[in-house]
């Protein structure tokens, strides 16, 4: 089975424009996350999708949003870019995102705000 | 309060040896799952071992296994003959309730093997 494939792998922006990201989950799995790293705030759940519907919401400004389609594929968008959003954007996915399920996670996408 | 203590930011071991990455983890639900992740410098979160909270086995898979201690509230991870490739960062992470939930990931440790 082909992992978690995120697009693209890098990204520079200017401060104040949108950024959208993309996710391809693992082929049945229905439930994606997506995930912010930082060095100052590690790892920080930003949302979950499950067929299509937002089920959870980390702490982040509205800003950030996401989707997720009838394939189970996910975009994550970020709007008016400030400098502190730079950071390792994680997708991850799993079969039910049920609490016994281990998230699978891509590569990926790093993020630079200029 | 943090929810997964990792305090061991930095480890050194020699190939072939055995380490114990420590974790700790604070939840009042009776449900909950911890995980195990390694992040080499690629950056590529790979997921390692999964105990759960009703689990009465400590759970294994391969070189690692969790040593689960649920009154101690905690979750340290063993790696079994330690490799070159063992080099990365580890995260230790848990979930509470049951679906669609956060992973809450410590700070992470990083271990570095020798030869």
């Amino acid at each position: 089975k082909a992992g978690v494939t995120q697009t693209p792998r890098y990204l520079i922006k200017t401060r104040g424009q949108q950024v959208t990201l993309s996710c391809s989950p693992i082929s049945g799995h229905r439930s994606v996350s997506w995930y912010q790293q930082t060095p100052g705030q590690g790892l920080q759940f930003l949302f979950e999708y499950f067929s299509e519907t937002q089920r959870n919401k980390g702490n982040f400004p509205g800003r950030f949003s996401g989707r997720q389609f009838s394939n189970s594929r996910s975009e994550m968008n970020v709007s008016t870019l400030e400098l502190g959003d730079s950071a390792l954007y994680l997708c991850a996915s799993s079969p039910d995102g049920t609490l016994n399920s281990p998230l699978h996670f891509g590569n990926g996408t790093r993020l630079t705000v200029t | 309060a943090q929810k997964i203590t990792q305090t061991q930011p930095g480890m050194f071991v020699q190939e072939k040896e055995a380490v114990t990455l420590d974790c700790t983890y604070d939840t009042s639900d009776q449900s909950y799952g911890l995980f195990w992740y390694k992040q080499p410098s690629s950056g590529e979160m790979i997921f390692l071992i999964y105990q759960g909270s009703y689990d009465e086995q400590n759970a294994t898979e391969g070189r690692y296994s969790l040593n689960f201690q649920k009154a101690r509230k905690s979750a340290n991870l063993v790696i079994s003959a330690s490799q070159l490739g063992d080099s990365a960062m580890y995260f230790c992470a848990m979930r509470e309730g049951w679906a669609g939930t956060a992973l809450i990931f410590g700070k992470g440790t990083t271990l570095s093997v020798s030869s």
